[in-house]
């Protein structure tokens, strides 16, 4: 079956934009997790969502990142007014609960 | 919380020679530990796993790892290594539901 996939697999936007990127996780898989991976360092962990809901946000680094997954499937992290700093890969991996994480190919974002 | 430590950002070894890649814990419970391989431009994915039990563990491509509680560890191996085994290997640790990982190893194989 298809796995956790990702849109766009690149993103090139300037400072101050707002963008999002998708996330298609595995048909059935109730949790879905964001990571984000700097350059040279291990995914971090953002985000984690058990259905509908946001079970565990605190790794958000500020009220400029949100994320929602409004039928329990799909979810979009949002990010606004973007900063430099912000470039990254974000991974997204789901699962079913309390099993193993499957990830995606993730979504390079530039921020010029 | 926590959290894994993994020695040596950068290994290069010769094709044939054993893999070895060093990775330390710390967690104040009994861990959930994991290593996953990344290719370039691909996600993670699992290489092996440590729950409970038997503490060498088996996973793909003919990697291993043995779980040390007295020494805090969990380093990998593979006897021979594979051209195909150029990539970046994560070390992480399961904390409730979320991983945190280490800071990753890069391996390269010579010819």
């Amino acid at each position: 079956g298809a796995g956790v996939s990702q849109t766009p697999s690149n993103k090139v936007t300037e400072k101050g934009k707002y963008v999002e990127l998708r996330c298609d996780p595995i048909s059935g898989h109730t949790a879905l997790y964001w990571y984000r991976q700097s350059l040279g360092q291990g995914p971090e962990f953002l985000i984690y969502f058990q259905g509908t809901g946001a079970a565990d946000d605190s790794g958000l680094p500020n009220d400029r990142f949100f994320a929602v997954r409004p039928e329990g499937s799909v979810s979009t992290l949002k990010i606004q007014r973007t900063e430099r700093g912000d470039s990254a890969v974000y991974l997204c991996a789901s699962s079913s609960r309390g099993g193993e994480q499957f990830f995606g190919p993730g979504t390079r974002l530039t921020v010029l | 919380a926590q959290s894994v430590t993994q020695l040596g950002s950068h290994v290069s070894v010769s094709e044939g020679a054993l893999v070895l890649l060093r990775c330390n814990y710390s967690s104040s419970v009994p861990p959930y530990l994991f290593w996953y391989v990344q290719y370039p431009n691909q996600g993670l994915q699992l290489l092996l796993k440590y729950t409970t039990g038997a503490t060498l563990v088996k996973g793909i491509n003919g990697f291993e790892a043995e779980f040390k509680k007295s020494e805090t560890s969990f380093h990998l191996t593979k006897p021979s290594a594979h051209m195909s085994d150029a990539a970046e290997y994560f070390c992480a640790v399961k904390d409730d539901y979320k991983l945190s990982f280490g800071a990753g190893t890069t391996v390269t194989v010579r010819a």
